[in-house]
């Protein structure tokens, strides 16, 4: 029979655009998210953390908020490159210091 | 600093045979997880280990699942008898304070 996966959120840039990937986390309690970037073929690679007790973090080109009030995390990509093409996971970490991981968001960026 | 390791990077095996996936976490890192990564369920923790002793492995599918951690630089990840629906990617990470380091996983096809 077919086969049901996950149907991964896409989103198509023009290379120079800025990007902005969303994700919702499930547990209030939470105190640590992270942004991870995966490539084919990869393991995730650590783009940029935030605490709970921010709401915003700057690192080079990208951008991480936090709005706890409705358990919300972004990614904002500046100047986005071929080379940011990718899957993008959010994680955050729990009382039980576990890190749990959202579904993911493939970014194509376009020459 | 070599990242963390896994091997081996493909397995291919029938059903019913032992399986046996291997981590060498970051030197140093006193935290190690085992994730599974399939397009039905994305990344789901299995098990984590923190100095050396398993935390939780409530995420562990089956009792045919077995993790070890002999000693802070190796990780065994053990399928015995493997089935199809096993066929995922498996990912090692290590960590030390906040982020998690993943390997290249090993992708893992049961026929």
């Amino acid at each position: 029979g077919e086969s049901v996966g996950l149907h991964l959120p896409t989103l198509s840039v023009q290379e120079g655009d800025n990007s902005i990937i969303n994700c919702a986390y499930s547990n209030s309690a939470s105190d640590y998210f992270i942004w991870y970037k995966q490539e084919s073929g990869k393991g995730p690679q650590f783009i940029i953390d935030i605490r709970s007790n921010m709401d915003k973090r700057q690192g080079q080109r990208v951008t991480v908020l936090l709005n706890k009030t409705v358990k919300h995390l972004s990614l904002q990509i500046a100047a986005t490159q071929p080379g940011d093409s990718a899957v993008y996971f959010c994680a955050e970490r729990n009382t039980g210091n576990q890190f749990y991981f959202g579904t993911g968001t493939s970014l194509t960026v376009i020459p | 600093d070599a990242g963390v390791i896994q091997s081996p990077r493909h397995e291919v095996t029938e059903m019913g045979q032992e399986v046996t996936l291997r981590c060498k976490p970051i030197s140093g890192h006193n935290s190690l997880f085992w994730y599974r990564q399939t397009m039905m369920r994305g990344l789901e923790l299995l098990i984590y280990f923190n100095n050396n002793v398993p935390i939780d492995d409530s995420g562990m599918p089956e009792d045919r699942f077995s993790a070890k951690m002999p000693n802070a630089s190796f990780s065994t990840l053990k399928i015995q008898p493997s089935e199809p629906r096993d066929s995922a990617v498996y990912f090692c990470a290590s960590r030390e304070g906040t982020s998690l380091h993943f390997g290249n996983g090993t992708r893992l096809t049961v026929t």
